[in-house]
């Protein structure tokens, strides 16, 4: 088992939808938790942090599930500029153990 | 500019042959890693220096890579006799300490292919 699993999609969805994506990570001694989006042939940068509380960002909403060990990422309102791929990472002490990613694509 | 900057961009390479990559980290910046992407992957960790250090390379898939960090500013990433198998991107990233996983901060990447 991975230690961080993710849909790897390709999820299509209409321009001005909201979209959901799910993580799920293995080790409980895990400390803090992100998400970053990746564009074809870049490196991937820091969407946002993820809090235990949820925390919310414009039309991004992350949510962290300690007991079932599970992360979401929800996208409101749907941009064409949202289409990339949305990594899932999970870091204990120095170490950040990456999810493989969500590849989100929005159509017009 | 005032970013991580590795070179080269792009590298290809024929089999067998040895490889170095670079990594500039941010001024100041006393953590380094060195990740390696393979198509529809997630960044797999290679190794991490603390200054000149390497605090944890067991990332390194054999021994035919090795990076040093001499001065702990630049890093060099070697792979010696290189397999088609070597063929991924190579990210670096910087943080100003090991403590600060939420400004990891990437370079572009080199492009590593081996033919």
């Amino acid at each position: 088992r991975k230690e961080v699993e993710q849909d790897p999609g390709p999820f299509n969805v209409p321009e001005g939808a909201t979209v959901a994506f799910n993580c799920t990570y293995s080790n409980s001694a895990s400390q803090s938790f992100f998400w970053y989006r990746q564009d074809c042939r870049k490196e991937p940068k820091l969407l946002m942090s993820v809090y235990s509380s949820g925390n919310e960002d414009g039309r991004f909403t992350a949510q962290l599930n300690r007991a079932s060990q599970y992360i979401s990422l929800l996208i409101r309102d749907s941009k064409l500029s949202d289409s990339a791929t949305y990594l899932c990472v999970v870091r204990s002490n120095y170490q950040l153990i990456w999810g493989a990613g969500t590849k989100l694509i929005i159509k017009p | 500019g005032a970013g991580v900057s590795q070179t080269p961009s792009n590298k290809v390479t024929e089999k067998g042959k040895y490889v170095e990559l670079r990594c500039d980290p941010i001024s100041g910046h006393t953590a380094l890693y060195w990740y390696r992407q393979s198509l529809g992957q997630g960044p797999e960790f290679l190794i991490y220096f603390q200054g000149t250090g390497a605090a944890d390379d067991s990332g390194l898939p054999n021994d035919r890579f090795f990076a040093v960090r001499p001065e702990g500013s630049v890093s060099t990433l070697k792979i010696q006799r290189t397999e088609r198998g070597d063929s991924a991107v190579y990210l670096c990233a910087s943080t100003p300490a090991q403590d600060s996983g939420n400004t990891i901060y990437f370079g572009e990447g080199s492009w590593l292919t081996v033919v």
